[in-house]
């Protein structure tokens, strides 16, 4: 069946410019998660969402980065006003619902290069 | 918050065993998972702990113990597909945040002939 998907799978970014990351997880999944992966490190938690609600966004690194999800499938990370510091893999995962043993599937990932 | 150290590269040989461990430290405990991941790929799942003892998947075993805040995962008859990182992950307890998962910086496996 299909995965998780995410577009584009690469991005370049002149620092300041906005960028929108795109994420299509596994349908009917409830949870969907962002995740930020610099070079040569584990995922870093940025942001959750339950269905269409963020319920947690504590892993956002500045208010330059906003997240939504407005029907509770498709989600789009955005980052405004791009800066060297944001080049990383910006993966997504999602879960069927919250709780024991759901594991999140992941998807491959948008490498965002900022120049 | 959580803290989870794993070793950052090792090197084994073809056919061999390697054991990756990693340990962590939480404020709140509700699973652990390994992940595999081939560079430029997403993470696939491996494993899942949430009592203590041991996993066994075909030729990947995961160990838990919860009062050491330790775990390893071991891959048996290492084969060449097998070089990847491993990741080693800690769920969170607050349901509110989704089970968010904490990761590790991954161990780096090269299997060489």
């Amino acid at each position: 069946g299909a995965g998780v998907s995410q577009s584009p799978r690469y991005k370049v970014a002149k620092r300041g410019q906005d960028v929108a990351l795109r994420c299509d997880p596994i349908s009917g999944h409830v949870s969907l998660f962002w995740y930020q992966q610099a070079l040569g490190q584990g995922p870093e938690f940025l942001t959750y969402f339950q269905n269409e609600a963020q319920l947690d966004k504590s892993g956002l690194p500045s208010d330059r980065f906003f997240a939504e999800r407005p029907e509770g499938s498709v989600s789009t990370l955005k980052i405004q006003r791009t800066q060297q510091e944001d080049s990383a893999v910006y993966l997504c995962a999602s879960s069927l619902v919250p709780g024991q043993g759901n594991e999140q599937y992941f998807g491959p990932g948008t490498r965002l290069t900022v120049t | 918050g959580q803290n989870i150290d794993q070793p950052t590269e090792m090197t084994a040989t073809e056919g061999a065993i390697v054991q990756i461990n990693c340990t962590y430290q939480t404020s709140g405990f509700n699973g652990l998972f390994w992940y595999q991941q081939h560079a430029g790929e997403a993470p696939t799942f491996l494993s899942y702990n949430v009592l203590d003892g041991l996993e066994e998947k075909g030729r990947f075993s995961s160990f838990l113990s919860r009062s050491k805040g330790y775990s390893y995962l071991l891959l048996k008859e290492l084969q060449m597909k097998d070089s990847a990182s491993y990741l080693c992950a800690v769920r969170d307890r607050n349901e509110a945040a989704g089970n968010k998962l904490t990761f590790g910086g991954g161990t780096r496996v090269l299997v060489k002939p």
